[in-house]
């Protein structure tokens, strides 16, 4: 059974930084491209980030460039989002996403995701 | 960067009701379209890839269409569980969602 649990959430203030974390199981991650996908209050789903299975691959949404670092580490199954200069427009629930295969699929499972505040 | 719309934003239905939602791309993503159910306070269910091969596990009721740039989700007879918050996505550059279809009970 695939598993994807997020950690890391938490309160920030403006301009500070966070670190989420996802533990993968129950499939070969090496082999899927990851990505986090956010979802503000109230609001639709928005993609962040993304890594190929190797690690080298990764891109961002134009929102979070510069700002948001991806990796992986196929060793220990994670994948890890570094956010710095938060702004409160950050504020979501933030999603672990496995893709089916490699860059270029659709997401076949979801976390169940880790809330994100970002306020003074 | 390639746009996704979605229509209705809202739509009222009864369960039995033959339900159409549409999703359209600003450019061409060939098949590279997804759709996702989510309800409240959980995560995003797959329902359908490649704009038309549905997920395993995913009832039949479930189907959709299209290519190019505008498909569609239709729910044969909407049922109870059915009710719910619905998201295209297309994968062909990068990802890209659409703003979500609420289907609310009539």
């Amino acid at each position: 059974e695939v598993q994807l649990l997020e950690s890391g959430g938490g309160l920030v203030q403006p301009g500070g930084s966070l670190r989420l974390s996802c533990a993968a199981s129950g499939f070969t991650f090496s082999n899927c491209a990851m990505n986090w996908v956010r979802q503000a209050p109230g609001e639709g789903l928005e993609w962040v980030s993304g890594v190929g299975g190797n690690g080298a691959d990764t891109s961002y949404a134009d929102s979070v460039k510069g700002r948001f670092t991806i990796s992986r580490d196929n060793s220990k199954n994670t994948v890890s989002l570094q956010m710095n200069s938060l702004r409160a427009e950050d504020t979501a629930v933030y999603f672990c996403v496995k893709q089916w295969g490699a860059n270029g699929f659709h997401f076949d499972y979801w976390g169940q995701g880790v809330l994100v505040t970002v306020s003074s | 960067d390639i746009q996704m719309t979605q229509s209705p934003s809202t739509l009222s239905a009864s369960v039995g009701d033959r339900v159409t939602i549409t999703c359209r791309a600003s450019q061409s993503i060939n098949s590279w379209l997804a759709w996702y159910q989510q309800k409240p306070g959980k995560a995003p269910k797959l329902l359908i890839y490649k704009a038309s091969s549905l997920e395993s596990g995913v009832p039949s009721r479930f189907s959709g269409s299209g290519s190019g740039t505008e498909f569609t989700l239709t729910i044969s007879s909407l049922q109870p569980d059915d009710f719910a918050t619905y998201y295209c996505q297309q994968y062909n550059n990068y990802n890209t969602f659409g703003p979500g279809t609420k289907v609310d009970i009539k």
